[in-house]
């Protein structure tokens, strides 16, 4: 069945500090997406990013970075100088493609970033 | 080009009645899905729909459960004879499908007290 780890529960850092959050898939499949989204305390959900199983190239945009490695099943995202506005909850999510093209997320639990000026 | 909306964005109620949400995507997705999530946990999926049809739904959708979308636009989701474990954040997300794969894009959320 398919999971999704983000053991780090909870991180704090202070303005301008890197920060990595961790993400362990498990899945059967060898066509898989994976995501990032982000949720404010407003609620939202805010699209990251999407990655798919045949594409292990690292990403860069602005402040975000991904690293994505089949070999450990880890896809983690890294914030370069976060700034206050980064804290959230953060969630990585899997996805299949059932047979009607139907996919369902799978969410880790989630990281709740807090970054204090 | 607005995203997808939900209404109301908070709800209470007292165990026992029916609440309705409403959900709109973004006007050109054909596909639409619900989500339930609890304090601490990520979404769980509860259903989806492509157009208006009701192609999937998760286990945890009870018969208490409804959802429809009757135009393949707006949906709603209702919950008859609401319990205290009914409380949670209820997430629309919409999605236009591609070839491969479709991106989901959320609402801001229902969230729901039950007393």
């Amino acid at each position: 069945a398919q999971k999704v780890t983000q053991a780090q529960t909870e991180i704090s850092v202070v303005e301008k500090e890197d920060v990595t959050l961790d993400c362990v898939y498990e899945t059967r499949d060898t066509t898989y997406y994976l995501f990032w989204y982000k949720q404010p305390p407003s609620g939202e959900l805010v699209f990251l990013i999407r990655r798919n199983s045949f594409d292990e190239q690292n990403e860069i945009s602005g402040r975000y970075s991904w690293n994505f490695q089949k070999s450990t099943s880890s896809f983690n995202f890294t914030i370069t100088a976060s700034q206050v506005v980064d804290s959230a909850v953060y969630f990585c999510a899997l996805s299949e493609q059932e047979n009607t093209g139907f996919q369902k997320l799978v969410f880790g639990t989630g990281t709740r970033l807090l970054v204090s000026p | 080009d607005t995203g997808v909306s939900q209404d109301p964005r908070h709800k209470i109620t007292k165990r026992g009645q029916n609440v309705t949400f409403r959900c709109d995507p973004i006007s050109e997705h054909n596909r639409l899905y619900w989500y339930r999530q609890t304090l601490g946990q990520g979404p769980e999926f509860l259903t989806y729909f492509q157009n208006e049809a009701q192609l999937e739904k998760s286990r945890l959708l009870s018969d208490r459960f409804s959802a429809e979308r009757p135009k393949g636009s707006f949906s709603t989701l209702e919950i008859q004879r609401t319990e205290q474990g009914d409380s949670a954040m209820y997430l629309c997300a919409s999605s236009l499908v591609e070839t491969s794969t479709d991106t989901q894009y959320f609402g801001p959320g229902t969230r729901l007290t039950v007393l």
